[in-house]
């Protein structure tokens, strides 16, 4: 079946430098992506999103890259802080249905060493 | 602003035993989704509702029940739990649409564990 994954299960950055979380996705009708950040002990926090009509979208210290050629989804953090410390995860929206339920990767955990 | 509220935060269960989940929004979304989370699993989806009075279906719905008598509250009932049913509780809300309107907001969570 169709699913989201990601290349790596756990990242570790130095504070300061730049962290970059990978997400690769098969279904190539899927037309919206969204970035959530898990702290522990909380639930799931929306931090960017992107259509599929995009390849690239900038939040504040956040950037979000989309390449439909090769199915692959980028979370591209600056200045890495110990409070960006979590869990990532990708998740995305098959282009059906009125309901849009998310299909979810199974997260990138991030450490940032001080 | 509370946005979505989860209650209980904890609770432990013996083999059996029922409970309900109860998740409050105050952002006046229309669509609601319980999910569970385990450890390398991600999350799942249990049951979700597109409006008050209207349930449906997720990915895991085995053993739970949901109810949406107001639009404001989403309800999980466990009839009885089980030790498989032990994992964190995740309850969401979003506006209704497609446009735009795909940002979910999560309650903070409610841990069960079933012994």
């Amino acid at each position: 079946g169709e699913s989201v994954g990601l290349h790596l299960p756990t990242l570790s950055v130095q504070e300061g430098d730049n962290s970059i979380i990978n997400c690769a996705y098969s279904n190539s009708a899927s037309d919206y992506f969204i970035w959530y950040k898990q702290e522990s002990g909380k639930g799931p926090q929306f931090i960017i999103d992107i259509r599929s009509n995009m390849d690239k979208r900038q939040g504040q210290r956040v950037t979000v890259l989309l390449n439909k050629t090769v199915k692959h989804l980028s979370l591209q953090i600056a200045a890495t802080q110990p409070g960006d410390s979590a869990v990532y995860f990708c998740a995305e929206i098959p282009n059906a249905g009125n309901n849009r339920k998310l299909i979810w990767g199974l997260g990138t955990s991030l450490a940032v060493n001080p | 602003n509370a946005g979505v509220t989860q209650t209980p935060k904890f609770r432990v269960l013996k083999t059996g035993q029922s409970m309900t989940l109860l998740c409050a929004q105050d952002m006046n979304h229309e669509y609601m989704y319980w999910y569970r989370q385990d450890p390398g699993m991600g999350l799942r989806l249990i049951h979700y509702s597109v409006g008050e009075g209207t349930t449906a279906k997720g990915e895991v719905p085995d053993g739970y029940n949901v109810s949406r008598l107001k639009k404001q509250n989403f309800l999980l009932g466990l009839e009885s739990a089980a030790p498989s049913q032990t994992s964190v509780y995740f309850c969401a809300s979003r506006v209704s649409g497609n446009s735009g309107a795909n940002v979910l907001t999560f309650g903070a969570g409610s841990r069960l564990t079933v012994l």
